[in-house]
C-alpha cells in the first residue's frame, strides 16, 4: 500500500512568489492535515480537509489556503512569501475524523524561500 | 497557548539504560494521545497511542503511561537503542476527533 505522498522535495521561491505543494493520502484516507514545521519549532497546525471541505484552520494569516479534490488529494498553497515561510511542509492523512485509525505522514515538502 | 508541552528540548541516555521522555497538556477535552519519531527532513512515524481510558499501553520497548488527574503523559523506551536517536514529539487529539495538536518535541541521543 502506497504511504502519503508529497510533491515537490524540495522547492526554492523568491521573495513575493507564490508556491503550491501537492499531497496525495494514503488510499481510502478522507482527512489531510497539514503542518509547518520551521528550523528549530515543533509541528504547527496549518489546515484540515475533509470531505473535500475545510474543517478547521490554525493560526496563520489568509495567504496560507489550500483545497481538497474529489480524489481526497489537497494542495497547500502559499501567496506573497516571505523568508519566514521557510519550512518543512507536512501533510498527513487519516479515515475521516476517526482517530482509531491513525494518521500517517508523508515525507514533507522543503520549501526555501529566498 | 501551547495546549501540549514537552519540557525538556533534549535527553541523553546510555545504550541499554531506559530513557523516559515526558509530555503535559492543558485541555481537558483531550482524550487520544500519540508519541511519534521523528528523523530530520523526514516526515514523524506513530509510535504508539493512549487512549484516555486507559493508564498504560505497552509495545514492545515502548511504554505509554498517563495521569489524567496530572495531565501528564509518558514515553518510556527500555532499553535503548543508539538507533532510538531522533526527536519524539507527543500529540493529543480533542474528544470530537480532528487534528493532532504537537508539543514542542524532545530530542533523545542514545550513545553506544
Amino acid at each position: 500500500e502506497a504511504g502519503v505522498t508529497q510533491s515537490p522535495t524540495h522547492l526554492i521561491k523568491t521573495r513575493g512568489q507564490q508556491a503550491t505543494l501537492r499531497c496525495s493520502p494514503i488510499s481510502g484516507h478522507t482527512s489531510v492535515y497539514w503542518y509547518q514545521q520551521a528550523l528549530g519549532l515543533g509541528l504547527q497546525f496549518l489546515l484540515w480537509y475533509d470531505e473535500g471541505e475545510e474543517r478547521n484552520r490554525g493560526n496563520f494569516p489568509p495567504r496560507f489556503s489550500g483545497r481538497q479534490f474529489p480524489n481526497y488529494s489537497s494542495e497547500l498553497n502559499v501567496n506573497a512569501l516571505e523568508l519566514e515561510d521557510s519550512a518543512l511542509y507536512l501533510c498527513a492523512s487519516s479515515f475521516g475524523t476517526d482517530r482509531n485509525y491513525g494518521y500517517t505522514f508523508g515525507s514533507g515538502t522543503r520549501l526555501t524561500v529566498v | 497557548d501551547q495546549q501540549v508541552k514537552q519540557n525538556s528540548p533534549s535527553l541523553s541516555v546510555q545504550e541499554g539504560r531506559i530513557s523516559i521522555l515526558n509530555c503535559d497538556y492543558t485541555n481537558s477535552m483531550f482524550d487520544y494521545f500519540l508519541w511519534y519519531k521523528k528523523y530530520p527532513a523526514e516526515g514523524p512515524t506513530f509510535l504508539i497511542s493512549i487512549s484516555s481510558i486507559k493508564d498504560k499501553n505497552e509495545d514492545g520497548r515502548f511504554t505509554v503511561f498517563l495521569n489524567k488527574s496530572a495531565k501528564h503523559l509518558s514515553l518510556h523506551i527500555v532499553p535503548s537503542q543508539p538507533g532510538d536517536s531522533a526527536v519524539y514529539f507527543c500529540a493529543a487529539i480533542h474528544n470530537q476527533g480532528g487534528k493532532l495538536i504537537f508539543g514542542q518535541g524532545t530530542e533523545l541521543s542514545v550513545k553506544p
